[in-house]
């Protein structure tokens, strides 16, 4: 069975400094995996995804994940926020079927 | 723009009267999910269909009960809604369900129990 762990439940930042979440998982198979941001009320986006090739994956409103297979993690780096980043967002897997495997989040907040 | 719609956006229901969920797609995808997200949590997938065959995951509730009648629409039906249910329910579509392929979200619903 595949799970997700995102240790970090809430992370405070300043604006316009570097944010790393992270994210580690664990499947005896390979994997698909997503970053999804969700702001308050709202359903999930997709942020960016690593299929195969090159490790490191660019996505959206310039974050970026670096996916490293001996340590499992792929963590989601933004070298500068800025306050309309602040909002939740989850790492999910997928090993090739229809089920996706969320972990439970992480919680951006953003200070001026 | 192709969209994902959930309707409504906030359902107010009381304890054990049936509620029924909707969700609309544009996009023409061929799979469509149904999460439940309670606070602070990760998105549980309850069920999804591929095109009409319907998928129930092992530990969704049997009060939990879905409809798709045609490609666009999605139904999400709770027969007797306990206080354990109010959460956050999402709509998802997919173009495929290999994995690889993206999942568009709906805004959501957001259900609260009386």
């Amino acid at each position: 069975a595949q799970s997700v762990t995102q240790l970090d439940s809430q992370v405070p930042v300043f604006e316009e400094a570097p944010v790393e979440l992270r994210c580690n998982y664990s499947s005896s198979v390979s994997v698909y995996l997503f970053w999804y941001v969700q702001y308050p009320n709202q359903g999930l986006q997709l942020l960016l995804k690593y299929l195969s090739g090159s490790t490191l994956v660019k996505g959206i409103n310039g974050f970026e994940a670096e996916f490293n297979k001996s340590q499992t993690s792929f963590h989601l780096r933004k070298p500068s926020v800025h306050i309309s980043d602040t909002a939740e967002y989850f790492c999910a897997v997928n090993t090739g079927t229809y089920k996706y495997i969320f972990g439970t989040g992480t919680r951006l907040k953003v200070l001026a | 723009d192709a969209m994902v719609i959930q309707n409504p956006r906030y359902q107010v229901t009381q304890f054990g009267k049936p509620v029924t969920l909707s969700c609309s797609q544009t996009l023409n995808h061929n799979v469509m999910y149904w999460y439940q997200q309670k606070s602070s949590q990760a998105p549980k997938l309850l069920f999804h269909y591929y095109d009409k065959d319907f998928n129930n995951e092992a530990d969704t509730p049997d009060n939990f009960q879905s409809r798709r009648p045609n490609t666009s629409f999605c139904f999400l039906d709770i027969r007797s809604p306990g206080l354990g249910d109010a959460a956050m329910y999402l709509c998802a579509t997919s173009n495929g369900g290999g994995g690889y392929n993206e999942q568009f979200f709906g805004p959501g619903t957001r259900l609260t129990v009386l």
